[in-house]
């Protein structure tokens, strides 16, 4: 299965809603992680099941969409929001990932 | 709480091995499939080998590392494995262990293939 993000970067204003998206090239039900990567570290967690966010994650973020066709939106861009955003599925081994979504700070 | 570390990494010339290690705690590792993944520099994250957890230790390769890399694992000592054979400049990258379900992953070990 092949995962396309797009954009593949934007920049925003603090305070400014963000919303990126993902194409899965099969349907993959809602089987889909969405991860945020900083610098020199692994990726984090952010939500699960395409909507459902982790424990302990800022409300800002969110998820929705089922199939193939899925987006994910900040609310209320933060500083630390920066970062690599890469979309996972899990309908099925391997788990591919996106190309990523590449946020940063106007 | 899940917890996954990696060792191993090294730089190794074109043509060299290489073994990494994983080490698990906080969950029964035997149930998981567990998986390696990879992320060269700037680059994206590619999926290397992926194992299932017990019975039938089904595993898979991608196919540019057919052939050289081997996945494995001891579920007596909580334990994955990558055993990287005929390195090639571009399997430099940092090498995840990631728990397939739940997506727990360790901290990654850099491996640097280069003469």
């Amino acid at each position: 299965i092949e995962m396309t993000q797009s954009p593949s970067s934007l920049s925003a204003s603090v305070g400014d809603r963000v919303t990126f998206t993902c194409q899965a090239s099969q349907d993959i039900t809602n089987y889909l992680n969405w991860y945020v990567q900083k610098p020199g570290k692994a990726p984090k967690l952010l939500i699960y099941d395409a909507s459902i966010p982790e424990t302990g994650v800022p409300s800002r973020f969110s998820g929705s969409g089922s199939g193939t066709h899925f987006t994910f939106t900040i609310t209320s861009l933060q500083p630390e929001d920066i970062g690599t955003y890469y979309c996972q599925h899990y309908d099925h081994l391997p788990p591919t990932f996106g190309g990523g979504t590449k946020v940063e700070i106007e | 709480q899940v917890h996954l570390v990696e060792s191993g990494g090294a730089l190794v010339k074109p043509g060299g091995s290489l073994r990494l290690s994983c080490t698990a705690s906080g969950f029964n590792f035997s149930e998981y499939y567990m998986a390696w993944i990879r992320q060269a520099p700037g680059k994206g994250l590619e999926w290397v080998a992926y194992m299932s957890g017990s019975d039938d230790y089904y595993f898979k390769h991608t196919e540019s590392v057919k052939g050289r890399f081997t996945i494995s694992r001891d579920n007596a000592k909580n334990s994955l494995f990558l055993q990287m054979n005929s390195l090639r400049v571009e399997d430099t990258a940092v090498y995840y262990c990631v728990r397939v379900s739940g997506g727990f992953w360790g901290q990654g070990a850099l491996v640097t293939v280069s003469s």
